[in-house]
């Protein structure tokens, strides 16, 4: 099955404590994305990736990294997460010609 | 800078009722528009997706319009059912393969 997959889905941390998000697909999709969801904002890019060891800034990349070492893997990094950060993340992919139709199911983040 | 209005914000319908959801863009220099369906606890699911070129496109009960020139487009659902209640996102491709999305409009069809 076609399929984006995230991990974790949820998780709690406090302030300050380094964490990854996941993201993995099957589908051998070049292009990758993260964005973030927050009531009133709508969904935000954080950073995309055109292939291996291409990537680049979306509209919010402050206090994120990422990185692409293999095709299929796309993970988020949060160096010293902060309160601001709490909010649902979203991992996407697609072919390089095509729509970006494939979402994962999201990670709630919690910051405290 | 690309915005996407979506409106409603949320609407409630009965059952069978066809319904018209509205998505407004700033900048007509765009690649595609897409239609997604967001449920609570899962991912985006791809509805429909209609190129700068093309007007419309359907599949089953939804239909997808587009105008460039006025920065609308428009997603109907017939005979609405209360498996339709989910959230439906507007979002607009343009270069660099971003996408920018709209807030979104909440469906409630009740039974």
């Amino acid at each position: 099955e076609a399929q984006v997959t995230q991990n974790p889905r949820y998780l709690i941390t406090v302030t300050g404590k380094k964490l990854t998000v996941t993201c993995s697909q099957n589908m051998n999709h070049e292009y990758m994305s993260w964005y973030r969801q927050d009531p009133g904002l709508g969904l935000r890019q954080i950073y995309y990736s055109m292939n291996v060891e291409v990537t680049d800034k979306g509209d919010v990349p402050e206090g994120y990294k990422v990185s692409r070492k293999e095709k299929r893997n796309f993970p988020l990094i949060l160096e010293s997460p902060s309160p601001n950060q709490t909010s649902l993340y979203f991992c996407a992919s697609r072919p390089w010609q095509g729509p970006e139709a494939f979402f994962g199911q999201g990670t709630r983040l919690t910051v405290v | 800078k690309q915005e996407v209005t979506q409106i409603p914000a949320a609407l409630s319908v009965p059952e069978g009722e066809n319904l018209v959801l509205n998505c407004s863009f700033t900048d007509s220099a765009i690649y595609n528009l897409q239609w997604f369906r967001q449920d609570p606890g899962k991912g985006l699911t791809s509805l429909l997706l209609i190129q700068s070129s093309q007007r419309e496109q359907t599949s089953g009960r939804l239909n997808a319009s587009l105008d460039k020139s006025s920065g609308r487009s428009t997603l109907y659902i017939a005979a609405s059912q209360p498996g339709d209640s989910a959230t439906y996102l507007c979002a607009v491709g343009a270069s660099g393969s971003r996408l920018t999305f709209g807030e979104g409009t909440q469906l409630t069809v009740n039974p």
